[in-house]
């Protein structure tokens, strides 16, 4: 049962365009939404996180988008640098207990 | 002040052996979170331990696998009698409180190869 999926396994984005990272959940009982940064043999690291009374979150070069309707949000990365190649990885979360993980997406920055 | 530590980094172990992976948490967070990665998949939850006490333990298999998270030293997650579907990156998170949205600090992982 995949309540949080990452259609796109991987993307390709040149530097300095826009970096648009997508996923979709199934319950509607998570409270919180979060974007994590993953390198190669290394731990996830956060990025940013956004309520589910919310719409947007911005932080940065960082922005997330709800649309709870649609149970769908969006990590943006505007303007997308060379460091920004990684695994990224949405994550839901119900009564600040466990975080449920989506397959992650590849993200990789051409010069 | 030190990030959260996993040792080892790299574990081999032939089927039927046992496995044991260690997670010291950030200084100040009481609250250690283990999560299994198989190749090419995300993060999946195992177990939430709060000092002494498992909290959630609803990701771990019924058998073989088990953790704890003493009063003094570190979490240890606990694998008994191995099998190759167990090769996988364990991944251990802390947090000083779990508040909503509170993000979870992840070690660099302990990756367990069994032959």
């Amino acid at each position: 049962d995949q309540q949080v999926k990452q259609n796109s396994p991987s993307l390709s984005v040149q530097e300095g365009r826009i970096s648009i990272l997508n996923c979709d959940y199934t319950n509607s009982m998570f409270d919180y939404f979060l974007w994590y940064k993953k390198y190669p043999a290394e731990g996830p690291t956060f990025l940013i996180s956004i309520s589910s009374i919310k719409d947007k979150n911005e932080d940065g070069r960082f922005t997330v988008f709800l649309n709870k309707s649609a149970k769908h949000l969006s990590l943006h990365i505007v303007p997308s640098q060379p460091g920004d190649s990684a695994v990224y990885f949405c994550a839901a979360e119900i009564r600040a207990q466990k975080l449920v993980f989506g397959q992650g997406t590849r993200l990789t920055i051409n010069p | 002040n030190a990030g959260v530590m996993q040792n080892p980094r790299h574990l081999v172990r032939r089927r039927g052996q046992e496995a044991r992976l260690r997670c010291s948490p950030m200084k100040g967070h009481s609250h250690v979170y283990w999560y299994r990665q198989l190749p090419e998949e995300g993060l999946k939850f195992m177990v939430y331990l709060q000092k002494e006490n498992i909290i959630d333990e609803s990701g771990m298999p019924k058998e073989r696998f088990s953790a704890e998270f003493p009063k003094e030293g570190p979490s240890i997650l606990r694998i008994q009698q191995v099998v190759r579907g167990d090769s996988a990156a364990y991944f251990c998170a802390s947090s000083p409180d779990r508040g909503l949205g509170s993000p979870l600090h992840f070690g660099n992982g302990t990756r367990l190869t069994v032959t």
